[in-house]
C-alpha cells in the first residue's frame, strides 16, 4: 500500500523560502498514471491546489501561485519537494502531499493517497 | 480561471438524505470527485468519476453530474458522516477544488 509523508520546518520567517519534502513508500514514483501533488489548507479554510510533478519532471502549477512555487522530484530517492519563495502570513497552512491518478490527458483525475499534512506557520 | 461553487453548509437529520451540490461552468462535461474531511485528518475520496465509489466507502454515498452541477448524495445519513466535503475537477491542466461544505447531522 503506497504511502506519502511530508517533512520540513514547521516555522518559516516572513519573506523567506518555505521548503518541504514528501517521501513515497510502498510503491514507485515511475508510474505513467501517477502525478505527485502539493495541496494546502489554511487554518479553518478550504483546500487549495499548489501544483504537481510527473516522474519525468514535467510540472503544472496553480496560476495564482506559479510565480513563487517550484515543485521537483527525485525518483531515485522516492521524494518530491516544494519550495515557496517570499512567504507571508497568508502562506500559513497545513501542507499536504498526495498522489493523484491521471488518465492519458487527465480527463479523469483524482487523489488516491494523501499524507497526514504538516502545519507551516509563517512568523513575522 | 475555472471555479467550483459549493454551499458553505448543509444540515440533515439522522437517517435522512443529504445532498451537497457543486456548480461550475459545463461541469457535466468534466469528471467530478468528492472528498470527505474530518477534523485533524487529511481528505479521503468518497466518489470519483462522477458516480464511482472507492472500495470501503459505504453504499449510502452516491454521486451524479449533469449540466453545470455535480451532486453528492448521502442516503440514510449517520452521525459519522458529519464532516467537510469538497468537490474536485480538472480544467486547463489545473486541479480545482470547491470551497467546501460543512455537513451537520442534527
Amino acid at each position: 500500500h503506497l504511502q506519502v509523508q511530508e517533512s520540513g520546518p514547521g516555522l518559516v520567517k516572513s519573506s523567506e523560502t518555505l521548503s518541504l519534502t514528501c517521501t513515497v513508500s510502498g510503491g514507485s514514483m515511475n508510474s505513467s498514471t501517477s502525478y505527485w501533488d502539493w495541496i494546502r489548507q489554511p487554518p479553518g479554510k478550504g483546500l487549495e491546489w499548489i501544483g504537481s510533478v510527473y516522474y519525468s519532471g514535467n510540472t503544472d502549477y496553480n496560476p495564482s501561485l506559479k510565480s513563487r512555487v517550484t515543485i521537483s522530484a527525485d525518483t531515485s530517492k522516492k521524494q518530491f519537494s516544494l519550495k515557496v519563495t517570499s512567504v507571508t502570513a497568508a502562506d500559513t497552512a497545513v501542507y499536504y502531499c498526495g498522489r493523484r491518478y491521471c488518465d492519458g490527458d487527465c480527463f479523469s483525475t483524482y487523489f488516491d493517497d494523501w499524507g497526514q499534512g504538516v502545519l507551516v506557520t509563517v512568523s513575522s | 480561471s475555472y471555479e467550483l461553487t459549493q454551499p458553505p453548509s448543509v444540515s440533515v437529520s439522522p437517517g435522512q438524505t443529504a445532498s451537497i451540490t457543486c456548480s461550475g461552468n459545463k461541469l457535466g462535461d468534466k469528471y467530478a470527485s468528492w472528498y470527505q474531511q474530518k477534523p485533524g485528518q487529511p481528505p479521503a475520496r468518497v466518489i470519483y468519476q462522477d458516480t464511482k465509489r472507492p472500495s470501503g466507502v459505504p453504499e449510502r454515498f452516491s454521486g451524479s453530474n449533469s449540466g453545470n452541477t455535480a451532486t453528492l448524495t448521502i442516503s440514510g445519513t449517520q452521525a459519522m458522516d458529519e464532516a467537510d466535503y469538497y468537490c474536485q475537477s480538472w480544467d486547463s491542466r489545473t486541479v480545482v477544488f470547491g470551497g467546501g461544505t460543512k455537513l451537520t447531522v442534527l
